[in-house]
């Protein structure tokens, strides 16, 4: 069975950072690019983030660029996101997902950040 | 630049309902790769289509996926009341990225 469990949020200061973590089982993890999304209280689902299979590639969301980092331990079968700078805005669920196609196949339960001082 | 979806849109169940994504920038093609997401309040999307008419594993076949037009379009038939949900597309627009639309709350009554 596919399984993704996100871990790492949490209340945090503005300016302040955060690293999430998604295990994930049940699938090759090195044979799947990974993605994050986010859905903000009340909001639609935003795309941030995709990595490559190995890790050499990665893309981002303006909203996000330069302010967080993805990247991937194949042999932990584990995606990480690191946010720095966090701002109000980015309050939400943050949700990883594993690539299949062009698409997103396969939904962690998502982990809330709230950025509050 | 954006992904539009219809805000609202209602079924009687048993019924077929279309719902619609366009590109602010422009006609919708397989080569945007859409895919349709379905989500219910509290919980985590599942994803319906990708590739713009492959179904998800365990998806049933009254959910379809096409290009309508110049937009991607998710079709529903025989809705049911578990049906309503939101439900957001998702195109790939290049360069390594991809953009959700606002989402479509679907009632079904």
């Amino acid at each position: 069975e596919v399984q993704l469990v996100e871990s790492g949020g949490g209340l945090v200061q503005p300016g302040g950072s955060l690293r999430l973590s998604c295990a994930v089982s049940g699938f090759t993890f090195n044979s799947y690019w990974m993605h994050w999304v986010r859905q903000a209280p009340g909001k639609g689902l935003v795309w941030l983030s995709r990595i490559d299979y190995d890790g050499s590639s990665a893309t981002y969301a303006d909203s996000v660029k330069g302010r967080f980092t993805i990247s991937r331990d194949d042999a932990k079968n584990t995606l990480y996101l690191q946010m720095n700078s966090l701002r109000a805005e980015d309050t939400a669920v943050y949700f990883c997902a594993r690539g299949s196609g062009w698409g997103l196949v396969g939904w962690g339960q998502g982990t809330l950040v709230t950025v509050s001082s | 630049t954006v992904v539009t979806q219809e805000p609202s849109f209602s079924v009687s169940p048993g019924g077929t309902v279309t719902l619609t994504c366009g590109w602010s920038s422009g006609s919708v093609s397989t080569n945007y790769y859409p895919s349709w997401y379905q989500q219910t309040p509290g919980q985590a999307p599942r994803t319906l289509i990708y590739n713009t008419n492959t179904r998800s594993s365990g998806v049933p076949d009254r959910f379809s996926g096409s290009i309508l037009g110049h937009k991607a379009a998710l079709t529903i038939t025989g809705a049911q009341i578990d049906d309503e949900s939101d439900y957001y597309c998702m195109l790939y627009v290049g360069s390594g990225s991809w953009v959700f639309g606002g989402g479509t709350k679907l009632t079904v009554l």
